[in-house]
């Protein structure tokens, strides 16, 4: 069973910091791409961010919303996926759901699983 | 960035309806496009992939058709757990986006 749990999520005042994981089980996590989705209350769904499998270096997209306070990361070794917030904004507070994608190949993808999401709150 | 536009936002249906939900694309996104469904306090869910590839272990009564810019999920007969908001989502280039969603209630 593919499974994906968050965890983190906090109360921080704007311009602090927060680290929110996602441990997975279930699946060859070295295999896929991993993403970031959140949703601010009431809101519907923004994408954060992505990094991608050993294959392809493991390399990362951002949302410009996030590029240059938010990183994303990985350890395959530990099946956990990781998203660094830096600078936080009001505009920030969501809920965080870590996501797994399947890559279909031909820049055909797909958000096929999700974390039941971890809540974020930036207010002082 | 891709503007994804749904209609209708909500919408009134009655188990048993068939029901049919648009997106449209501020410009063309091939076949690069998802559906999904949510229900209150929880996780979206993957419904369709490819504009019309089933997910699996979805349902046949769900069915996703289009190409280009416009594009339709259709419920063939609506059963009582599908009454939920539903999101397309565009991957056509970066960033991927989402439409507003729809709302579908009894």
């Amino acid at each position: 069973e593919v499974r994906l749990v968050e965890s983190g999520g906090d109360l921080v005042q704007p311009g602090g910091s927060l680290r929110l994981s996602c441990a997975v089980s279930g699946f060859t996590f070295s295999d896929f791409y991993m993403d970031w989705v959140r949703q601010a209350p009431g809101k519907g769904l923004e994408w954060v961010g992505r990094t991608r499998d050993k294959a392809h270096s493991y390399t990362t997209e951002y949302a410009a919303a996030v590029k240059g306070r938010f990183t994303v990361s990985r350890d395959d070794s530990k099946q956990s996926f990781y998203l660094q917030m830096n600078s936080l904004k009001t505009e920030d507070t969501a809920v965080y759901y870590c996501v797994r994608t399947r890559n279909y190949g031909g820049g055909n993808w797909n958000f096929d699983y999700w974390g039941q999401g971890t809540l974020v709150t930036v207010s002082s | 960035d891709i503007q994804m536009t749904q209609s209708p936002s909500s919408l009134s249906a009655s188990v048993g309806d068939r029901v049919t939900i648009t997106c449209r694309a501020s410009q063309g996104i091939r076949n690069f496009l998802a559906w999904f469904q949510q229900n209150p306090g929880k996780a979206p869910k993957s419904l369709i992939y490819s504009a019309s590839s089933l997910q699996s272990g979805v349902p046949s009564r769900f069915s996703g058709s289009g190409s280009g810019t416009d594009f339709t999920l259709t419920i063939s007969s609506l059963q009582p757990e599908d009454f939920a908001t539903y999101y397309c989502q565009h991957y056509s280039i970066y960033p991927p986006t989402f439409g507003g969603g729809t709302k579908l209630e009894i």
